[in-house]
């Protein structure tokens, strides 16, 4: 069974400050992809990783992927209140999703 | 870009009656479409697979007969919850698999709620 974890499953920051949540998986895929969801609503897709030593940086989010070593990260820089939100990494095996455990961002001003 | 459009958004209904949940892809095809089901502060969980024209894949421990998948045609999956309990209230995804990029694209989510 495929699995999925997230490190750490809660986290609060205050603003200003610098983060990373950490994604592992337990199988072979050069496919991951990173959500948020903000309570309530579905998914919003934020980056798509598709090689080992993918990095994608949007704003002050990157991500980056090691297929290798089974990780991919998600990297906060400067958090912003605006940031809080509970954050997914999927891992696509074989064009079935296998969503991480989720990391609740709460940032706090 | 490529839209799901979920329709409820949010449904109440009562205990033993059956709820519809459609899923369109809106401007492109897909002949595989998912189902997820997230319960309050936790992750999706993948209920079970949508293809077109043929049989929905089930994931282990999700009731088939249950939880009815139609995917009829390219363009729309729907899910029914049949004889609904309240243990059945959760959150519901549908996911459309694209042809043309092959990336997954989420509808907004049907919130169930069982009296």
């Amino acid at each position: 069974e495929l699995k999925v974890e997230q490190n750490p499953l809660f986290l609060s920051m205050q603003e200003g400050k610098n983060y990373t949540i950490y994604c592992n998986y337990s199988t072979t895929s050069d496919r991951l992809y990173w959500y948020r969801q903000d309570p309530g609503k579905s998914l919003e897709s934020l980056f798509v990783l598709l090689s080992n030593g993918a990095v994608k940086q949007e704003g002050r989010l990157m991500a980056s992927l090691d297929t290798k070593a089974r990780l991919s990260t998600l990297h906060i820089t400067a958090a912003v209140h605006d940031l809080s939100a509970t954050y997914f990494c999927a891992v696509d095996a074989g064009n079935q999703f296998y969503f991480g455990t989720g990391t609740s961002l709460t940032v706090i001003p | 870009g490529a839209v799901v459009s979920q329709h409820p958004s949010w449904v109440i209904c009562k205990s033993g009656t059956s709820v519809k949940i459609e899923c369109r892809s809106l401007d492109f095809q897909a002949t595989t479409m998912f189902w997820y089901r997230q319960f309050p502060k936790q992750s999706l969980m993948l209920m079970a697979t949508s293809n077109e024209g043929s049989k929905a894949t089930y994931e282990q421990g999700v009731e088939k007969d249950k939880f009815l998948i139609n995917h009829a045609s390219l363009t729309l999956s729907t899910l029914t919850v049949t004889s609904a309990h309240p243990e059945d209230s959760s959150f519901y995804i549908c996911s459309a698999l694209s042809l043309r990029d092959g990336h997954q694209y989420f509808g907004a989510g049907t919130r169930l709620s069982v009296l």
